[in-house]
């Protein structure tokens, strides 16, 4: 079975320090992984996804995430966070089979200081 | 134009009373899912049709009852509501199911049963 545990529920750095933000998954086979943020009283968007091409991923607003087989790892970093960085982030693991069900970590929240 | 649309936004009612939210995309795409955000921000999956099929069905109460009356819309219907089914219900569409397509969300619905 397809799992993802997001290691810290809560993450606070101060406006223009690296963030990271970490991810573990467990699946069955070669996974998909996603990264999805969530803003205060919206929708998720999409962040970046690793679908088996290249390990490090890039995404929008200057994030990024490296898949790591051998620590079943996918880490969300950035050099330098904005207050506008500060939401909820969700490391998601696609499940088996071929119907697009996705599985979400418990989500971490992060917070930026200014 | 909004991609992917829910209403209403807010939604409060009393136990034992019958609501249905609505969801509608206008990406063209073929797939569309329920997602179920409870009051820890935990997110999981309730269903999926992909071209008015059902392709997901998860664990749910079988008083949650979703339609697609074609491609483009996703509606979900609710009986006897009860107070454990306040949450967050989000929308979602994708080109096709599978790990390889994003999942465009919609802003969410916020039940609240009293």
């Amino acid at each position: 079975a397809q799992s993802v545990t997001q290691l810290d529920s809560h993450v606070s750095v101060s406006e223009g320090t690296p963030v990271l933000l970490r991810c573990n998954y467990s699946s069955s086979y070669s996974p998909s992984l996603f990264w999805y943020v969530q803003h205060p009283n919206k929708g998720l968007q999409l962040l970046l996804k690793y679908t088996s091409a290249a390990t490090l991923v890039k995404g929008i607003n200057g994030f990024e995430a490296e898949f790591k087989k051998s620590e079943t790892s996918f880490h969300l970093t950035k050099p330098s966070a904005h207050m506008s960085d500060a939401a909820e982030y969700f490391c998601v693991v696609s499940g088996s089979g071929n119907t697009g069900k996705l599985i979400f970590g418990q989500g971490t929240t992060l917070q930026v200081k200014p | 134009d909004t991609a992917v649309s829910q209403t209403p936004k807010y939604l409060v009612t009393q136990m034992g009373n019958d609501k249905s939210i609505k969801c509608e995309q206008n990406l063209g795409h073929d797939t569309m899912y329920w997602y179920k955000q409870d009051s820890k921000k935990f997110l999981k999956i309730m269903f999926s049709y992909n071209n008015k099929e059902l392709i997901i069905n998860e664990t749910v109460p079988n008083r949650f009852s979703p339609k697609s009356p074609d491609k483009a819309h996703l509606n979900l219907h609710i009986n006897s509501l009860e107070l454990g089914d306040s949450a967050v219900y989000f929308c979602a569409s994708s080109q096709a199911p599978g790990r390889d397509y994003e999942q465009y969300f919609g802003p969410g619905t916020r039940l609240t049963v009293t």
